[in-house]
C-alpha cells in the first residue's frame, strides 16, 4: 500500500498569503496524485488532478506541482473560504489511498 | 446538475448489517465506474471499494473485504454497499463518489452516517 504523508499538519496563515502544501508518497507514482478540499460538514471536492491540472470551476489561484514522490499545492493568495482541511490522493496502486489531511486555519 | 445522493445509514448493533444507496442524476450513469469512500468522525479519508461501468470489475479495501458488497443497478442509476458484520471501526459517514478521471472522485455525495455501537 502505497502511503501519503502530508505536511504541515496544521498551517496558520492570513488571507491574502501564500499557502503551500506538501504531499510526499512512500513510492514513486508518476505524477498519480489529486488534491481535494473538504469544509466542517461538507463532502470533499476535487481541486487537482494528476499533480497539475484543476478540476472544472477551481479558481486559478489553485495550482498544483510535482512527480515522482514529492507534490505541493498552492494557494496564491488565501481567500476567507479557502480556510478547510486538503487531502492529497494517489491512483498509481490499488488501494487507493489519501494522506492524513493539512488543517489550513486562518491566523 | 450532476447529483449524487446516498440512504441507508442508521446506527446498527455490532455484527449487524446496512444496505447503502446512492442515487445518481444528471450524467450517464452506466458510463462511469463509482466509488465508496469512507470518513470515521474527526478523522480522515479511506477508500472502501470501486465498481467499473458494467459491474465486472470490483475491489475492495483489505479492511472490507469479505464483509461488505458493492453492486449497481445501472437501469436505475443506483449504486449499492450491502454491508454485514459490521463492527464498530466502521463507524463514518458514508460518501459515494463518481470516479470519472481514472480513479480521481469528482463529485462526491452529501454523505449518509453509519454507526455502529451497542
Amino acid at each position: 500500500e502505497i502511503v501519503l504523508t502530508q505536511s504541515p499538519a496544521t498551517l496558520s496563515l492570513s488571507p491574502g498569503e501564500r499557502a503551500t502544501l506538501s504531499c510526499r508518497a512512500s513510492q514513486t507514482i508518476s505524477n498519480y496524485l489529486a488534491w481535494y478540499q473538504q469544509k466542517p460538514g461538507q463532502a470533499p471536492r476535487l481541486l487537482i488532478y494528476d499533480a497539475s491540472n484543476r478540476a472544472t470551476g477551481i479558481p486559478a489561484r489553485f495550482s498544483g506541482s510535482g512527480s515522482g514522490t514529492d507534490f505541493t499545492l498552492t494557494i496564491s493568495s488565501l481567500e476567507p473560504e479557502d480556510f478547510a482541511v486538503y487531502y492529497c490522493q494517489q491512483r498509481s496502486g490499488w488501494p487507493v489511498t489519501f494522506g492524513q489531511g493539512t488543517r489550513l486555519d486562518i491566523k | 446538475q450532476v447529483q449524487l445522493v446516498e440512504s441507508g445509514g442508521d446506527l446498527v448493533k455490532p455484527g449487524g448489517s446496512l444496505r447503502l444507496s446512492c442515487a445518481a442524476s444528471g450524467f450517464t450513469f452506466s458510463d462511469y465506474f463509482m466509488s465508496w469512500i469512507r470518513q470515521a468522525p474527526g478523522k480522515g479519508l479511506e477508500w472502501v471499494s470501486y465498481i467499473s461501468s458494467t459491474g465486472k470489475t470490483i475491489y475492495y479495501a483489505e479492511s472490507v473485504k469479505g464483509r461488505f458488497t458493492i453492486s449497481r443497478d445501472n437501469t436505475k442509476n443506483s449504486l449499492y454497499l450491502q454491508m454485514n458484520s459490521l463492527r464498530v471501526e466502521d463507524t463514518a459517514i458514508y460518501y459515494c463518489a463518481r470516479d470519472g478521471r481514472g480513479n480521481y472522485y469528482d463529485p462526491w455525495g452529501q454523505g449518509t452516517l453509519v454507526t455502529v455501537s451497542s
